[in-house]
């Protein structure tokens, strides 16, 4: 049973528009939440986090919003551009040791001119 | 500073076959990590260790093992191949413990190892 779900494989959006990527949790246990990108051939990178004491983080053009309630969080990008290609991973902690995270299944996101 | 290196990028491996796949890191890392990446599953952790010489079960662990005998290496593992580890396997890292600067560390990647079994 996955904890963490992005239930859109994939994601098209024109360039200079907004990109909004979802994502869904189950377990009530998670405090902390990131998102991963990845270039085919890569290994995935950081983009950003949130805390569950907060609904709302911003970085640059990356804004990443969670609703408790709802046990869902998205990662907005605007305005898209074309390096923005790639697959997002959603991923979520409940503070356990070790640093552990669980990966949601990925959205691929294409930007098209 | 060459972050997260994986050792190879590429194996095709015959089932029955054993074979080992490196993990090095030179950020002096305390937790190290492998992962599996399967399409439409996302990233399923299979061993993590917390510091040398400790080595702890992921979600997906049966068929693999895994040492940590340096800090900076991770080893991971197939003593039998058999075609459902047919995988990209992603190492990673972060820092932890007494260095550590919280228990929500970024994690860092490697590039990762295409191991395809017949």
């Amino acid at each position: 049973d996955q904890q963490v779900k992005q239930n859109s494989p994939s994601l098209s959006v024109q360039e200079g528009r907004i990109s909004i990527l979802n994502c869904d949790y189950t377990n009530s246990m998670f405090d902390y939440f990131l998102w991963y990108k990845k270039y085919p051939a890569e290994g995935p990178t950081f983009l950003i986090s949130i805390s569950s004491i907060k609904d709302k983080n911003e970085d640059g053009r990356f804004t990443v919003f969670l609703n408790k309630s709802a046990k869902h969080l998205s990662l907005h990008i605007v305005p898209s551009q074309p390096g923005d290609s790639a697959v997002y991973f959603c991923a979520a902690s409940d503070g356990s040791s070790a640093s552990k995270i669980i990966f949601g299944s990925g959205t691929r996101l294409s930007i098209r001119p | 500073n060459a972050g997260v290196t994986q050792t190879p990028k590429f194996r095709v491996l015959k089932t029955g076959q054993s074979m080992t796949l490196l993990c090095a890191q030179d950020m002096n890392h305390e937790y190290m990590y492998w992962y599996r990446q399967d399409p439409g599953m996302g990233l399923r952790l299979i061993h993590y260790s917390v510091g040398e010489g400790t080595t702890a079960k992921g979600e997906v662990p049966d068929g693999y093992n895994v040492s940590r005998l340096k800090k900076q290496n991770f080893l991971l593992g197939l003593e039998s191949a058999a075609p459902s580890q047919t995988s990209v396997y992603f190492c990673a890292s972060t820092f932890g413990g007494a260095g550590g600067q919280s228990s929500y560390n970024e994690q860092f990647f490697g590039p990762g190892t295409r191991l395809t079994v017949l």
